[in-house]
């Protein structure tokens, strides 16, 4: 199994609302990665799991709240997001946290309304 | 300037066409990975490089370390390879992975 996958697929919500966003793995990959990408852009690290902790946050907002569970499992919280939050997010794992190849899923495509 | 630069930007080419895709890096790296990205939004990995040449199929990724610049060829290209191919580096100072701002391929017919 070499896939990574996101649900859901699209999101809409509003600025009050909290929905999650999940990813899983099933590869043994022991680093998670959350990105967002707006349109015509390229993607952004947003946060980085190394074995299940918190290695990178590059100063994303806190109504963004991601969660490691387990080794193969990462949920991105969301709470009172702004319109200019929509945004394809993508998830991706690699092997290792260094020099390893990443594998991305699919992307949710979420909409803040 | 920004630390990893693709060009050109928008490519356009007829079906059979040789296509070479050019990043240019100004960072220190212990990787570089080309990406293929779709319309749909899906991400696939298409090389990790950190010398020499890869081969895939059609695809062919080489990097020259010393001049900081990689390539990305499609050797007779086909509409289903139309996508936006991106080109990141992963910097060796910070761990950090820096992406360029991709270059949108499309194949005519």
């Amino acid at each position: 199994d070499t896939e990574v996958t996101q649900t859901p697929k699209h999101l809409v919500m509003g600025m009050t609302n909290k929905k999650s966003l999940k990813c899983e793995q099933h590869m043994g990959h022991r680093a998670m990665y959350w990105y967002k990408q707006k349109a015509k852009k390229p993607p952004e690290l947003m946060f980085v799991y190394s074995y299940e902790k918190l290695s990178i946050n590059e100063s994303v907002p806190s109504r963004f709240s991601p969660e490691c569970p387990n080794s193969s499992l990462l949920n991105l919280h969301l709470h009172a997001l702004q319109p200019e939050d929509s945004a394809l997010y993508l998830c991706a794992s690699s092997q290792g946290p260094l020099v390893y190849e990443q594998y991305f899923g699919p992307g949710t495509r979420l909409t803040v309304t | 300037k920004n630390e990893v630069e693709q060009s050109p930007q928008n490519l356009t080419a007829q079906e059979g066409e040789f296509i070479t895709i050019n990043c240019s890096y100004s960072v220190g790296i212990s990787a570089l990975h080309w990406l293929q990205q779709h319309p749909g939004g899906g991400i696939v990995s298409l090389f990790m490089l950190s010398s020499g040449k890869k081969k895939h199929g059609r695809l062919i990724a080489t990097i020259n370390i010393q001049e900081k610049h990689s390539s990305l060829h499609i050797t007779a290209s086909h509409p289903r390879d139309s996508a936006v191919y991106i080109c990141a580096v992963r910097s060796n100072r910070d761990d950090k992975i820096i992406f360029g701002k991709g270059t949108r391929l499309h194949i005519l017919p």
